[in-house]
C-alpha cells in the first residue's frame, strides 16, 4: 500500500523556520513528481509547491516563494519542505501528495503548522 | 490565474436521494491537443486528507462506487451522487490540473444527510 507519512510540524513564533519531511513508501518513490498542498479553514486547499522526480523541476506558490524551499533525496524515499520567515498565515495543515501524470492522486495524513507568537 | 468556485457551498440530501455539485472555472480547462478537461473531484471525509474521485472531470479513480460521476466540459462541471450513502458524508472539491503545478482548488461544498 502506498504510504506517505508527514512529520515536523508544531507551533512556531512568527519569523521562525521549520522542516517538514515526508516519508514514502509502497511504491517507487524515484518515478514520481511530488507536492506539498496545505489546508486552512478560512483558504481551503491551496497548492504550496512541486518537485518533479529528478529535482530537475521545482516550483512555488507565489504566497511562498522566497522562503519555502522543497528537496527530495530519493535514496532515503523522502520529500521536504524547508520553511522560513514563516507568517501567521502560513498556519495549516500541510500535506504530502504524490503527482500521477498530473493527477494529486495519494495523500498523507497531513502535519500542522501553527505560526504564533 | 484560475478561480474555481462551486455550488452550493452545502447541501443535505436524504438517503436514497440524488446529490449534485457545481464547479465553474474562470477560464476552460478543456486542452486543445487532446480535447481533455483537466478537471478533478475529491472527497474529504472528516479528519481526513482528501481523496481522488474523479479526473479527466468524468473518469472514475480506481476503486469508487458507480454512483458518483462527473460531468462538463470547458468552465463548467457537475459532480452527481446517486443513490446516497451515509458514508458519502463529506466535502467536497474541484480542482483544475490544466495549469500543472499551479493546482487550483474550489472552495469546497459541504454535503450532510437531510
Amino acid at each position: 500500500d502506498v504510504q506517505l507519512v508527514e512529520s515536523g510540524g508544531g507551533l512556531v513564533k512568527p519569523g521562525g523556520s521549520l522542516r517538514l519531511s515526508c516519508t514514502a513508501s509502497g511504491f517507487p518513490f524515484n518515478f514520481y513528481n511530488m507536492n506539498w498542498v496545505r489546508q486552512t479553514p478560512e483558504k481551503g486547499l491551496e497548492w504550496v509547491s512541486s518537485i518533479s522526480s529528478t529535482s530537475t523541476y521545482i516550483y512555488y506558490a507565489d504566497s511562498v516563494k522566497g522562503r519555502f524551499t522543497i528537496s527530495r533525496d530519493n535514496a532515503k524515499n523522502s520529500l521536504s519542505l524547508q520553511m522560513e520567515s514563516l507568517r501567521a498565515e502560513d498556519t495549516a495543515v500541510y500535506y504530502c501528495v504524490r503527482d500521477r501524470e498530473e493527477l494529486l492522486d495519494q495523500w498523507g495524513q497531513g502535519v500542522l503548522v501553527t505560526v504564533s507568537s | 490565474d484560475f478561480v474555481m468556485t462551486q455550488s452550493p457551498e452545502s447541501l443535505a440530501v436524504s438517503l436514497g436521494e440524488r446529490a449534485t455539485i457545481n464547479c465553474k472555472s474562470s477560464q476552460s480547462v478543456l486542452h486543445s491537443s487532446n480535447n481533455k478537461n483537466y478537471l478533478a473531484w475529491y472527497q474529504q471525509k472528516s479528519g481526513q486528507p482528501p481523496k481522488l474521485l474523479i479526473y479527466w472531470a468524468s473518469t472514475r479513480e480506481s476503486g469508487v462506487p458507480d454512483r458518483f460521476s462527473g460531468s462538463g466540459s470547458g468552465t463548467d462541471f457537475t459532480l452527481t451522487i446517486n443513490s446516497l450513502q451515509a458514508e458519502d458524508v463529506a466535502v467536497y472539491y474541484c480542482q483544475q490540473y490544466f495549469s500543472t503545478p499551479m493546482y487550483t482548488f474550489g472552495q469546497g461544498t459541504k454535503l450532510e444527510i437531510k
